[in-house]
């Protein structure tokens, strides 16, 4: 089965600094990936989608990037942190062929 | 309109009770439904997949699907306190690669020993 690793689980960053976050995928090749970003009352943002690797389609423009270096792995960046990126992100993918996807367990950005 | 409406609750129930969560859509290509639900500071995890309309059940879980009235519910029977959780619907016009999910933004139901 397809399984979503994600890390760390909780993060405070100073604003001004940088961002990395890594989301890597077991179970499954060439999958589709996802970052969402998750506010209380709001639901789940899509950020960025992945189709393969050097493939990205931003969703909302912001002070986010995305890259995918490997096929198993997608990572969320920021040059520079903005109080409003705070948030619960999410990783998430699903294999070409079906709709569903599968979520990792989300990292928790406060930044102060 | 929003695409994807979903009561966002809070929902409370006494244990044992049957929960019924709905939501509803504007958009009329929407046929793949999903359930999700997600512990406090966690993922969503996958519950329940649905394609087009119909009833699908899986133990206690049953979701129903009724694209003439744009409208999908998840049925809770006997529900448990370890169901508190919030549950987000979600859906897509498209399947495989196109997929990309439309949520709700989810409804939070407490059920109380």
């Amino acid at each position: 089965s397809q399984t979503i690793h994600q890390w760390p689980a909780t993060l405070v960053q100073p604003v001004g600094s940088p961002l990395s976050l890594e989301c890597t995928v077991e179970g499954t090749s060439n999958p589709n990936l996802y970052w969402y970003r998750q506010a209380a009352g709001r639901g789940l943002q899509l950020l960025f989608y992945s189709v393969g690797i050097g493939q990205i389609s931003s969703e909302v423009p912001q002070n986010l990037s995305a890259s995918r270096p490997q096929d198993r792995q997608f990572i969320l960046s920021s040059k520079k942190l903005l109080l409003s990126d705070s948030g619960f992100y999410l990783c998430a993918g699903n294999r070409a062929r079906d709709t569903e996807a599968f979520f990792g367990q989300g990292t928790r950005l406060t930044v102060v | 309109q929003k695409e994807v409406e979903q009561d966002p609750g809070p929902l409370s129930v006494p244990e044992g009770a049957i929960v019924s969560l709905n939501c509803t859509y504007s958009n009329s290509a929407f046929q793949y439904f999903m359930w999700y639900r997600q512990y406090s500071r966690k993922g969503p995890e996958l519950l329940m997949y649905t394609y087009s309309s119909g009833n699908k059940e899986d133990g206690r879980f049953t979701a129903q699907v009724d694209k003439s009235s744009k409208y999908i519910s998840l049925f809770i029977r006997d529900s448990q306190p370890s169901d508190s959780a919030t549950y987000l619907c979600a859906m897509s016009a498209h399947g495989g690669s196109q997929g990309n999910l439309i949520f709700g933004k989810g409804t939070k139901l407490s059920v109380k020993p």
